[in-house]
């Protein structure tokens, strides 16, 4: 399933907590992504990393936080400021830009649930 | 920055009858369109893609086309079966760009025996 993992696959944390979703990939991809899933609004962008110590917002990027210490490895943190964090969230890497062609892989997703 | 809207958002036929699915997108210079298939709780995977050099490309029953001038573009499936069910997005992909992919909304597809 292309090297992509997230743990966990769910996860339940209280309102006001900060929590972090997990993404590794061994698919020495340059690029990674982060998106969040709602029913009915397809994919929407939160933040994406195209090298190591570099990233960039995407269109939800508030009250999400990343880092890209290492090349395998993309968390996402999100944030007590995050007004509606339930959801389902995706990571996905590519080896490099996708217009010119380069297939972006799905990890299998984390849902999460703030109670 | 690029819209894409996508239609219908569900979407059913009989078994072996045809499903055609459109999108549109705002920025002339999107260059990449690729379609996803997401199966119930899993992730979505890539099925077929297209570049805007070219005006439709074809994968056994799976087909895409793009009208650059009208900018959108439609997956079209051909003698649907039931694992063809499932929730389809379409993308685009502005030439160069970092951020990569806007998505659609999404197409629940339902194939009914």
């Amino acid at each position: 399933d292309g090297g992509i993992t997230q743990s966990p696959k769910y996860l339940f944390r209280k309102e006001g907590q900060n929590v972090t979703l997990s993404c590794e990939q061994n698919l020495n991809h340059d690029a990674m992504y982060w998106y969040r899933q709602d029913p009915g609004q397809g994919l929407r962008l939160i933040y994406y990393s195209q090298i190591v110590n570099d990233f960039q917002k995407g269109d939800i990027a508030e009250g999400y936080s990343v880092s890209r210490e290492k090349k395998e490895s993309f968390p996402l943190t999100v944030t007590s400021a995050q007004k509606n964090p339930t959801a389902f969230y995706l990571c996905a890497s590519s080896i490099g830009i996708v217009s010119f062609g380069n297939e972006q892989f799905f990890g299998p997703g984390t849902r999460l649930t703030v109670l | 920055g690029e819209n894409v809207e996508q239609h219908p958002s569900t979407l059913s036929v009989q078994e072996g009858d045809s499903a055609v699915i459109k999108c549109t997108y705002s920025d002339s210079a999107s260059n990449y369109f690729p379609w996803y298939k997401q199966e119930l709780g899993k992730r979505p995977q890539l099925i077929i893609d297209i570049r805007s050099n070219v005006g439709e490309k074809k994968d056994q029953r799976i087909a895409v086309t793009l009208n650059k001038t009208a900018k959108h573009f439609s997956l079209h499936i051909t003698e649907t079966q039931p694992e063809d069910s499932a929730v389809y997005f379409c993308a685009a992909s502005i030439s160069g760009s970092a951020r990569q992919l806007t998505f659609g909304s999404g197409t629940q597809l339902t194939v009914l025996p």
